[in-house]
């Protein structure tokens, strides 16, 4: 099974509204990283936040990691039509040597409406 | 996308046939990485090569098979033994080995008729 999971597997929100994803993962990690996706387009790396942090920030994003519940957040905020796309978190395991294996979780598909 | 191109973005093929897909970076990244998406799904690593000349299996790698002559190309092979072909692929590519973020192409949509 997926080492990351997303929550809910689809949201729908107004523009301006927030829009709230979260993650969940199974085995210690080195760092989580958020992913955007376009439909039929490849994934844009958005945000990392590594295992000794809590919190980042970067624009309108917000990321949360609690390593004890092994769960993330991200937070959109004022969203825009145009973050309509498909969002993953993927995770790095600890211990895995280098190689930078990430495993992707299955994808959260946001829609923002005008 | 970045620095990494993939060719052909639609690649149509008989059942029985392989097929190699196109990977190309100009970032002068040292790892590269081979993925499968199946609709509504997450990504799912085929291939990985953090070196020249060396690659190592990912968690589906059966029927599918990789090179790395050059730095800047991971060509993947679909062969006729890869029971379900048809998905997206899509190829990224990373720094050394302290570097986390994964750069991706626009991959190519696969269908085997």
């Amino acid at each position: 099974s997926q080492q990351g999971e997303e929550d809910p597997q689809a949201l729908s929100i107004q523009e301006g509204e927030n829009a709230t994803m979260n993650c969940s993962y199974k085995t210690s990690i080195n760092n989580l990283q958020w992913y955007r996706q376009n439909s039929g387009r490849g994934l844009v790396h958005l945000i990392l936040i590594r295992s000794n942090e809590r919190e980042k920030h970067s624009g309108r994003l917000r990321v949360t990691l609690d390593t004890s519940k092994k769960s993330s957040s991200l937070l959109i905020t004022a969203s825009r039509a145009a973050d309509t796309a498909s969002y993953f978190c993927a995770t790095e395991k600890s211990g895995t040597g280098g190689g930078n294996k990430l495993t992707f979780g299955t994808g959260t598909q946001l829609k923002v409406e005008l | 996308d970045g620095g990494i191109t993939q060719s052909p973005k639609y690649l149509f093929r008989k059942e029985g046939q392989n097929v190699t897909l196109s990977c190309e970076q100009n970032l002068n990244h040292d790892a590269m990485y081979w993925y499968r998406q199946d609709p509504g799904q997450g990504l799912r690593l085929i291939y990985y090569s953090q070196i020249v000349n060396d690659f190592q299996k990912g968690d589906i790698a059966e029927g599918y098979s990789v090179s790395r002559e050059k730095k800047e190309s991971f060509p993947l092979t679909v062969t006729s033994a890869q029971k379900n072909p048809t998905a997206f692929y899509l190829c990224a590519s990373s720094m050394e080995l302290s570097t986390d973020t994964q750069y991706f192409g626009p991959g190519t949509r696969l269908t085997v008729l």
